[in-house]
């Protein structure tokens, strides 16, 4: 029973465009809604998060989006850099637990 | 420099022996935590502490077991009765167990055959 998914095992996207990571969700007791972002050989580094009660979060090149009526979110880069590349995760907060989705590969081709 | 080490970054052992990865924290957090990853799945949690000699089992617990003897370490075992025990492993903390942001470790990959 995931909870948390996120459907596109990868995406491809060329440097300078919008890069769209979505994630949907089926508790809808989550309080706040994550980002972590993960290099190969390091661990998963948090990226941002969306309180349940907003439906936008921006932070320089990045914004997460929240439809709570779709139980989705989304988080957009804009622009995408090279450096950009790397596994994203979508999690969720219940209580004291972190949910976590399977994880997107972006790959940002210069 | 204040970070999460786990060691060793690789891992070998034979079935039906136990084993027991390390994780150490210098960022004096309150809160400690195991998780798992399989391929395709998301991060699981194994335990968590919310404070020193404290845990709680999280949604895999079973056939691991872990301490909490100091607020720096919280090393997990991986017993003989874990099934499926080849994954990778990832320990993070938290300043306190309601932060939703957790700092986690580099991993430590366990093949057991």
């Amino acid at each position: 029973d995931q909870q948390v998914k996120q459907n596109s095992p990868s995406l491809s996207v060329q440097e300078g465009r919008i890069s769209i990571l979505n994630c949907d969700y089926t508790n809808s007791m989550f309080d706040y809604f994550l980002w972590y972002k993960k290099y190969p050989a390091e661990g998963p580094t948090f990226l941002i998060s969306i309180s349940s009660i907003k439906d936008k979060n921006e932070d320089g090149r990045f914004t997460v989006f929240l439809n709570k009526s779709a139980k989705h979110l989304s988080l957009h880069i804009v622009p995408s850099q090279p450096g950009d590349s790397a596994v994203y995760f979508c999690a969720a907060r219940y209580g004291n637990k972190l949910v976590f989705g399977a994880g997107t590969i972006l790959r940002v081709k210069s | 420099d204040g970070g999460i080490t786990q060691s060793p970054k690789y891992l070998f052992r034979k079935e039906g022996q136990n084993v027991t990865l390390s994780c150490e924290q210098n960022l004096n957090h309150d809160a400690m935590y195991w998780y798992r990853q399989d391929p395709g799945q998301g991060l699981r949690l194994i335990y968590y502490s919310q404070i020193v000699n404290d845990f709680q089992k999280g949604d895999i617990a079973e056939g691991y077991s872990v301490s909490r003897e100091k607020k720096e370490s919280f090393p997990l075992t991986v017993t003989s009765a874990q099934k499926n025990p080849t994954a990778f492993y990832l320990c993070a903390s938290s300043m306190q167990i309601q932060d939703y942001e957790q700092y986690f470790g580099p991993g430590t990959r366990l093949t057991v055959t």
